[in-house]
């Protein structure tokens, strides 16, 4: 497999319910990002990991738990989400370099969650 | 706080014409800044980027300017086709921070 993949592309979970969204990307990168898209609002960035450290946590509710075992691997677990958490959940990574802060994003497909 | 706006959420022109979207954003400048395209249930796809030293990109068909003193952007598609359909996505780098922050997009289509 090439680029950024995400599992699963559609989830339907109730309030109560333990979910996670898992990302794997095949392009040897060293950063990787979660972003929440919601309906003709901007892509609101959750959370970053460089070199498997989190490195931005952009006020997340704790109802959303990243995990980043390795570079190539990252998670987003879900916990007692409420409805207005419904979106497209994106993730991203992006080859950083110490010398130039130039890098551009590589996207999953997303993973459309609905919280019913 | 840094804020984006694009032109319009929505474009509607005829195939054959310029499709020119607009980016602009409020306080500095950023230290670059990139275009994506994202077709609908599917991610961002990356591109182009221009830096803040530069005044003008192209890549095949498009073209993307960076204006800093009008704190503007400007991305262009000649010969639009109904393929080009999709919504772009204007994102800045300020080089006092390193996070990308995304504009909430245009949506172009390009009728036949």
């Amino acid at each position: 497999e090439t680029g950024v993949t995400q599992t699963p592309r559609h989830l339907v979970m109730g309030m109560t319910n333990k979910k996670s969204l898992k990302c794997e990307q095949h392009l040897g990168h060293n950063a990787m990002y979660w972003y929440k898209q919601s309906a003709k609002k901007p892509l609101e960035l959750m959370f970053v990991y460089n070199f498997k450290e989190q490195t931005e946590n952009n006020s997340v509710p704790s109802r959303f738990s990243p995990e980043c075992p390795n570079s190539s691997h990252l998670f987003l677990h879900l916990h007692t989400l409420q409805p207005e958490d419904s979106a497209l959940y994106l993730c991203a990574s992006s080859q950083e370099r110490a010398t130039s802060m130039l890098r551009e994003l590589f996207f999953g497909e997303g993973s459309r969650l609905t919280v019913l | 706080s840094q804020k984006i706006e694009q032109n319009s959420e929505a474009l509607n022109i005829q195939e054959g014409k310029t499709a020119t979207l607009t980016c602009n954003y409020t306080n500095y400048s950023p230290a670059y800044l990139q275009w994506y395209r994202q077709d609908p249930g599917r991610g961002p796809v990356f591109l182009l980027l221009i830096r803040e030293n530069e005044k003008e990109k192209r890549k095949e068909r498009l073209k993307v300017t960076f204006d800093t003193t009008l704190k503007q952007s400007l991305f262009h598609i000649t010969a639009s086709q109904p393929a080009d359909s999709a919504t772009y996505l204007c994102a800045l780098t300020y080089s006092s921070a390193s996070k990308i922050i995304f504009g909430s997009g245009t949506r172009l289509s390009i009728r036949p």
